[in-house]
């Protein structure tokens, strides 16, 4: 069975602060998807990143930027130079090769603070 | 909008009602999926559609529960005799599923807020 698990429930940052939320999942299937997903206040879910399991790569995208560590079995997520617009529960998910659905983590609540 | 649309977003029933929530996928979509959100939760996987049929259905609750796609308008997912436990939120996704191209994201909806009294 896959599992996902975000240790952090919520974080609590001034602005301009870096932050970073871990991810850490569990699968025996060796090829498979992982991604992040935002949620802020208003509710609606929103993709922010897909890594497949033979990407190891890091991955930059202006102040976001994503950690995978096959060997850790860590899909880490860092946010440079934090906004208050980035207050949101962000949720890591995981998916195996061959199945249609995600297998989310329980989310954590980031709120960065003025 | 040619994203997933999801009605009503909020719907507040009394206990021993039936709640109807419905699920047009993107343009093109033809699999759609829904996950079930608790407060202070993250979501839980209940059943993944393609049209006609139901594919997967394993995280969905064994009685009063169900959830059709049919050829024609948009997915349901239906909660007979509501309880207070199931006041959540509902989200719906979409994909293309195999065969097209597709980098492996879901396509989440806004969320359907049920509120049992």
């Amino acid at each position: 069975a896959q599992k996902v698990t975000q240790a952090q429930t919520e974080i609590s940052v001034v602005e301009k602060e870096d932050v970073t939320l871990d991810c850490v999942y569990e699968t025996r299937d060796t090829t498979y998807y992982l991604f992040w997903y935002k949620q802020p206040p208003s509710g609606e879910l929103v993709f922010l990143i897909r890594r497949n399991s033979f990407d190891e790569q890091n991955e930059i995208s202006g102040r976001y930027s994503w950690n995978f560590q096959k060997s850790t079995s860590s899909f880490n997520f860092t946010i440079t130079a934090s906004q208050v617009v980035d207050s949101a529960v962000y949720f890591c998910a995981l998916r195996i090769q061959g199945a249609q659905k995600l297998v989310f983590g329980q989310g954590t609540r980031l709120t960065i603070n003025p | 909008n040619a994203g997933v649309m999801q009605n009503p977003r909020h719907l507040v029933r009394r206990r021993g009602q039936e709640a109807r929530l419905r699920c047009s996928p993107m343009k093109g979509h033809s699999h759609v999926y829904w996950y079930r959100q608790l407060p202070e939760e993250g979501l839980k996987f209940m059943v993944y559609l393609q049209k006609e049929n139901i594919i997967d259905e394993s995280g969905m609750p064994k009685e009063r529960f169900s959830a059709e796609f049919p050829k024609e308008g948009p997915s349901i997912l239906r909660i007979q005799q509501v309880v207070r436990g199931d006041s959540a939120a509902y989200f719906c996704a979409s994909s293309p599923g195999r065969g097209s191209i597709w980098t492996g994201e879901l396509f989440f909806g806004e969320g359907s807020r049920l509120t049992v009294l």
